[in-house]
């Protein structure tokens, strides 16, 4: 199995712009999860999505993200519109069940807001 | 408010030394404590899951401890080698997500 594959890995973007990064979980995996970290603030959940429905999004720092699953291979992070504080990793990860079990990581999308 | 807190932040050992990683969460009700290694400019691999009903994990040069009365958690690995530079990062599962603590970077010198 491939793993979880994000996209891009690297963002370099200036503030206003739009920036959505990408994920495909791990094939049989039904929980899918959005994490952010930075150094001041470590891992933080944003948003995590069971049966590509949006369990607790309450991690989402204010409306300017937002994030979807259409389908289970697939799900977007979008902000809109950017700013230098959102600079960071962020990490997709999925696991199985509802529960979180064993979680695995993609390799992370690191985005540069100037 | 789950929080979940790793001692030290920071420790650099000798090569073939054993070592114990820690790791304390306030809230006791976790479904399972999840043990990951970190590898810079990487994402996060699992180490060890350990099961609210269980006491240990082992894989390995790894043994992972918990005890969910005192909200705490080891990681202990033996016989230590440079490979195994990284940050270790501990998450207390609350059912459906993961609370992260923030690390600890271990630096195995040859």
């Amino acid at each position: 199995d491939a793993g979880v594959i994000q996209s891009p890995r690297h963002e370099v973007t200036e503030m206003g712009q739009e920036v959505t990064l990408r994920c495909k979980p791990i094939s049989g995996h039904n929980s899918l999860f959005w994490y952010r970290q930075t150094m001041m603030r470590g891992l933080e959940l944003l948003i995590y999505f069971n049966n590509n429905v949006p369990i607790d999004d309450s991690g989402m720092p204010e409306d300017r993200f937002s994030a979807k699953m259409p389908n289970a291979s697939f799900s977007t992070l979008k902000i809109q519109p950017s700013e230098p504080r959102d600079s960071a990793v962020y990490f997709c990860a999925s696991s199985r069940g509802q529960n979180t079990g064993e979680l695995f990581f993609g390799e992370g999308s690191r985005l540069t807001v100037l | 408010k789950q929080e979940v807190t790793q001692i030290p932040a920071a420790l650099s050992v000798p090569e073939g030394e054993n070592l114990v990683l820690n790791c304390s969460f306030t809230d006791s009700a976790i479904y399972n404590l999840q043990w990951f290694r970190q590898d810079p400019g990487k994402g996060l691999t699992s180490l060890l899951l350990i099961q609210s009903s269980q006491r240990e994990q082992t894989s390995g040069r790894l043994n992972a401890s918990l005890d969910k009365s005192s909200g705490r958690s080891t990681l202990y690995i033996a016989a230590s080698q440079p490979g195994d530079s990284a940050t270790y990062l501990c998450a207390a599962d609350q059912g459906g997500k993961l609370i992260f603590g923030q690390g600890t970077e271990l630096s195995v010198k040859p």
